[in-house]
């Protein structure tokens, strides 16, 4: 089955930029999706399709993918930022399956 | 405006069995993809069934065969039919709805809290 690979955790100090790495088999040929989650709440999509954005969704957040690595990138981060980031593929071809990766705890310094 | 809400969530003895519910708001289920996302207690996100527009299920191997994904379309409402439960099943249950090109999860029900112990 396909994995997906995060850091625990990542640190930085506000107005600083983050970047959350999700290491998997050629992940460049799949679409990734971000979300953001907060201590009790339900977690939020921040980032699909490797780099497209919601609406109501900060420019601060962008992604790439490449390879067998996609990585979120948070711009000048805020306090307000800190949270757990989860990165997320669909395996559609055989399976149907739907992978998480572990998840890392962003802490704003 | 979209919204999902679930219920059913509780304290089941292990063995036992549980039904979840999502009522869904916004959209219309049955020409959706939905799905169940469990998180449990400390730990990351875990995938655990789907359905399809055209009514194809899909499961985890963690609960293929005790866990039944359904809907009702007249109530716009998709449920988790859970047998079988073991302590390890213990976790918030969330409701999703799916994207069905590219797999993402747009929409979060705000999860229910299921605990399997004697």
């Amino acid at each position: 089955s396909y994995v997906l690979t995060q850091p625990p955790s990542v640190s930085v100090a506000p107005g600083q930029t983050a970047r959350i790495t999700c290491g998997g088999n050629n992940i460049g040929s799949k679409s990734v999706h971000w979300y953001q989650q907060k201590p009790g709440q339900a977690p939020v999509l921040v980032v699909y399709d490797d780099s497209d954005r919601p609406s109501g969704i900060p420019e601060r957040f962008s992604g790439s993918n490449s390879g067998n690595t996609a990585t979120l990138t948070i711009s000048r981060v805020e306090a307000g930022d800190e949270a757990d980031y989860y990165c997320q593929v669909w395996d559609s071809s055989s399976d149907h399956r739907w992978v998480f990766g572990g998840g890392t705890k962003l802490t704003v310094l | 405006e979209v919204q999902l809400v679930e219920s059913g969530g509780g304290l089941i003895q292990p063995g036992g069995s549980l039904r979840l519910s999502c009522a869904a708001s916004g959209f219309t289920v049955s020409s959706n993809y939905m799905s169940w996302v469990r998180q449990a207690p400390g730990k990351g996100l875990e995938w655990v069934s789907v359905i399809y527009s055209g009514g194809s299920t899909y499961y985890a191997d963690s609960v293929k065969g005790r866990f039944t994904i359904s809907r009702d379309n007249s109530k716009n409402t998709l449920y988790l039919q859970m047998n079988s439960l073991r302590a390890e099943d213990t976790a918030v249950y969330y409701c999703a709805r799916v994207d069905r090109y590219s797999g993402r999860f747009d929409y979060w029900g705000q999860g229910t809290l299921v605990t399997v112990s004697s």
